[in-house]
């Protein structure tokens, strides 16, 4: 499978913990994206990279969330000190930036959090 | 904040054309419209994007009214498979903001 990967697909955690996911882009593409998703909201959009540049940092992020994507290939998302409000599905895409638009950003399943 | 307008839920009927409406009255010269859909449990999946053409591919056709004020998504003939909520967005490329979209249900 060829597709974005993401790891774990489900994390329990109790509240004041640390934890961390990794997401592992389609091999070709240069363009790594955080979102976050909670029950019938659309997906919130939190930081992205190309290669290894973190290019824009949502406002709305709290300074207990750090991405990294060391090399340009997978990234990880590091949550500190969790808090029950952090509960949510959070989603990595890849894209290949093509022109003006990037056209089609392509999703992992997504990691599973829920703050205990 | 998400720049479009969808309606919270529609139907269709399995077999028939569902069409998909969305505003997008402050959108720039520069900005394409995108439709994402996330079927349950899933990511989001790309359908189509324009800039101001219409546009059509083996997923739906996307049809953009001339001022680019709004669009329509097409899905010619609804599966069941395609019940899923479908996000209208309009951006840049740099990030794309989702919106609440539309959950649509395809009847049988």
């Amino acid at each position: 499978d060829t597709g974005v990967s993401q790891n774990p697909r489900h994390k329990i955690t109790k509240r004041g913990q640390n934890v961390t996911f990794r997401c592992d882009p389609i091999s070709e593409h240069n363009r790594l994206y955080w979102y976050r998703q909670t029950l019938g909201q659309g997906p919130e959009f939190l930081t992205y990279f190309q290669n290894e540049a973190q290019l824009e940092k949502s406002r709305l992020l709290s300074d207990r969330f750090s991405a990294e994507r060391p090399k340009g290939s997978f990234s990880t998302l590091e949550i500190q000190r969790t808090e029950q409000g952090d509960s949510a599905m959070y989603l990595c895409a890849s894209s290949e930036p093509s022109g003006w638009s990037n056209e089609k950003l392509f999703f992992g399943s997504g990691t599973q959090l829920s703050v205990l | 904040d998400a720049k479009t307008t969808q309606p919270t839920s529609m139907d269709c009927a399995e077999g028939r054309a569902a069409n998909l409406p969305c505003n997008h009255s402050t959108i720039s010269g520069n900005e394409y419209v995108y439709w994402y859909r996330q079927i349950h449990s899933q990511g989001p999946q790309y359908i189509i994007h324009g800039l101001k053409n219409n546009e059509t591919n083996e997923m739906a056709s996307l049809i953009i009214t001339e001022d680019r004020k709004s669009s329509t998504l097409i899905l010619p003939h609804a599966t069941l498979r395609d019940t899923a909520v479908y996000y209208c967005i309009v951006g840049e490329g740099d990030k794309i903001i989702f919106g609440k979209g539309t959950r649509l249900h395809i009847l049988p």
